[in-house]
């Protein structure tokens, strides 16, 4: 099974109010990302763990965060919503080869 | 730092015509090229890949040519079909010390018309 399955598909949020991602992997794939994809621009990378180790993006380091309690989940948090985070939410794993698996996405729309 | 460029943003085909989609990019370390292609409503997929310098690689009738001299891995297709409508992203791989990082260029929506 190479699915990566991500939860909620579209999520709507208020400004001001915390953001919940989850993704998941069955393929103990050691490496997760999160990239945020806005309309016409290129996925954009905002964090990755590298099995326990989070790197995050310097652009964006405050305003995500992000946990993996097991090599199959990884979230992505936003504290406190703003109009500008209205993006999808794409999450990825892989073996560190360079091909990544990506979920369907999270779609966010901050009201 | 790294970075992808992919110069077409938008590019319309009938079918049945050759697909050329442009990918250059910069890195000072080593180099690992992929093209992704999302459908509509899909997770982005890889298509192909390549290291190898001046080397042809093949997949699902797409093929490319990763050539480090002029930093580029065009992506081509003798014949546009209407399922090839999708996005194309191509994208830089980079492993280091601190993990394996894809860097993508701005993507190419490609449609193909009967």
């Amino acid at each position: 099974d190479t699915t990566v399955k991500q939860n909620p598909r579209y999520k709507l949020a208020r400004v001001g109010k915390p953001v919940n991602l989850i993704c998941s992997q069955t393929m103990n794939h050691d490496t997760m990302y999160w990239y945020q994809k806005k309309p016409n621009q290129a996925p954009k990378l905002l964090l990755f763990y590298y099995d326990k180790i989070l790197n995050r993006e310097a652009d964006t380091f405050e305003k995500f965060q992000s946990s993996r309690p097991n090599n199959s989940f990884c979230s992505l948090y936003i504290g406190s919503a703003g109009l500008e985070y209205s993006a999808m939410y794409l999450c990825a794993s892989s073996a560190n080869t360079g091909q990544l698996y990506f979920g369907e996405g999270s779609k966010l729309t901050v009201l | 730092g790294d970075s992808v460029t992919q110069t077409e943003g938008l590019v319309t085909l009938t079918e049945g015509l050759p697909v050329m989609l442009n990918c250059t990019y910069q890195t000072a370390y080593s180099t690992f090229l992929f093209w992704y292609v999302q459908h509509l409503n899909e997770a982005p997929k890889l298509l192909l890949k390549s290291s190898t310098d001046n080397k042809r690689t093949e997949h699902q009738g797409f093929h490319a040519t990763l050539h480090k001299s002029s930093s580029s891995f065009h992506l081509q297709k003798s014949s546009a079909q209407l399922s090839d409508s999708a996005l194309y992203y191509c994208a830089l791989f980079m492993n280091n010390n601190a993990g394996a990082k894809l860097t993508f260029g701005g993507g190419t929506r490609l449609t193909v018309r009967p």
